[in-house]
């Protein structure tokens, strides 16, 4: 059973400082996912990866993949209140036909302060 | 282009009652995903379809929970004789291609069982 791992689960950031989200999955995939959710809404995609070694930036945000590893990272930069949410990633998990079955993490929970 | 569209967005019911959970994908897509959050929970998928077809429901309860996607109309989640373990948002996808795309989110079905 596929299992996808977000670390941490809870970050608490002061404005302007950096960090990073890891999301870790246990069988091969070469799909992988970043979505934000704000309270009581819908999942907003961020990205979407597809392949080793791809890194996509919006904004203040990037992520990359690494299928070697099994470890996506998603990256802060200059954290503003904005960005406050909770990040899911979800891996594709049908396999070799994937299809678009996600697994997705438990999420991470954003918060930056001033 | 209108995006995904859930209805009701909120719903209550009784135990005992039935839920019937609609959703009308993008325009030109073809493929439907239903998932479940729970609280403080990430996103669990239940079951994927294609019009007039079940392709995978291995996410879903094997019972109580029926799920159907017909030629015309929209897709329609179903929960028979609803326990209070089945509150949740849940939400639907869509996507025009398996697995090369990402899936569009709705805002989601917010079901409290009473």
């Amino acid at each position: 059973e596929l299992k996808v791992e977000q670390n941490p689960l809870f970050l608490s950031m002061q404005e302007g400082k950096n960090y990073t989200i890891y999301c870790n999955y246990s069988t091969t995939s070469d799909r992988l996912y970043w979505y934000r959710q704000d309270p009581g809404k819908s999942l907003e995609s961020l990205f979407v990866l597809l392949s080793n070694g791809a890194v996509k930036q919006e904004g203040r945000l990037m992520a990359s993949l690494d299928t070697k590893a099994r470890l996506s990272t998603l990256h802060i930069t200059a954290a503003v209140h904005d960005l406050s949410a909770t990040y899911f990633c979800a891996v594709d998990s049908a396999g070799g036909t994937s299809y678009g079955k996600l697994t997705f993490g438990q999420g991470t929970i954003l918060t930056v302060h001033p | 282009n209108a995006g995904v569209m859930q209805n009701p967005r909120h719903l209550v019911r009784r135990r005992g009652q039935e839920a019937r959970l609609r959703c009308s994908p993008m325009k030109g897509h073809s493929h439907v995903y239903w998932y479940r959050q729970l609280p403080e929970e990430g996103l669990k998928f239940m079951v994927y379809l294609q019009k007039e077809n079940i392709i995978d429901e291995s996410g879903m309860p094997k019972e109580r929970f029926s799920a159907e996607f017909p030629k015309e109309g929209p897709s329609i989640l179903r929960i028979q004789q609803v326990v209070r373990g089945d509150s949740a948002a849940y939400f639907c996808a869509s996507s025009p291609e398996a697995g090369d795309e990402t899936q569009y989110f709705g805002p989601g079905t917010r079901l409290l069982v009473l």
